[in-house]
């Protein structure tokens, strides 16, 4: 069973720094892609970024081309998101994915930014 | 960028009738290797997001048949033959022909 575990959600100042992790299991993470998803509260969905399989490759949306960085250790099965010069317009739920077809969600970890 | 756009934003339904989601896209989603990268998904109340079908008309596993989806170049449909009471939540169409990726708004499937 594909298991995605995200963690270190929280509540940091504007301008801030977070790094929000994401634990999988039950496939071989290292064969599949990886995306952050985010919810803004009460709003819909919107992708984030992608990292490829190997790493080599990753995509960002323009929103936070610059300031956020995906990465990913496969010899830990884990995804990460490093989120600098956070603004209040970044406060949502961050959800982790597999593939690049979002095939399985994690139960997401909620990020707040506010002074 | 592609933009990706859901209709209605709100459908009202009666248990045991059908509803339909639309979704278009501001560009052809076949991705150069002939492949419609057009998805689906269901958010049910205070869960996360599950996918349902994939490159258009692809159930996932153990998603009731009650659901499908249809479609070709910039307009595709997601249908539900037979509403049930668990059906409720809001539905997203995603693109995953282009970079950046992008989500339709949503549509919030309710009982009437």
């Amino acid at each position: 069973e594909v298991q995605l575990l995200e963690s270190g959600g929280g509540l940091v100042q504007p301008g801030g720094s977070l790094k929000l992790s994401c634990a999988a299991s039950g496939f071989t993470f290292s064969n599949y892609a990886m995306s952050w998803v985010r919810q803004a509260p009460g709003k819909g969905l919107e992708w984030v970024s992608t990292v490829s399989g190997s790493g080599g490759d990753t995509y960002y949306a323009d929103s936070v081309r610059g300031r956020f960085t995906i990465s990913r250790d496969n010899s830990k099965n884990t995804l990460y998101l490093q989120m600098n010069s956070l603004r209040a317009e970044d406060t949502a739920v961050y959800y982790c994915a597999n593939a690049y077809g979002a095939e399985s969600w994690g139960q997401g970890t909620l990020v707040t930014v506010s002074s | 960028d592609v933009v990706v756009t859901q209709s209605p934003l709100s459908l009202p339904v009666t248990l045991g009738q059908p509803a339909s989601i639309s979704c278009r896209s501001s560009q052809s989603l076949v991705y150069s290797d002939g492949i419609t990268y057009l998805h689906w998904f269901q958010q049910r109340p205070g869960q996360s997001p599950r996918r349902l079908i994939y490159t258009v008309s692809n159930r996932d596993s153990g998603v009731p048949d009650r659901f499908s989806g249809s479609g070709s170049g910039t307009d595709f449909t997601l249908k539900i033959s037979s509403v049930e009471a668990e059906d409720v939540g809001v539905y997203y169409c995603m693109q995953g022909t282009h970079w950046p990726l992008s989500f339709g708004g949503g549509t919030k499937v309710e009982i009437k």
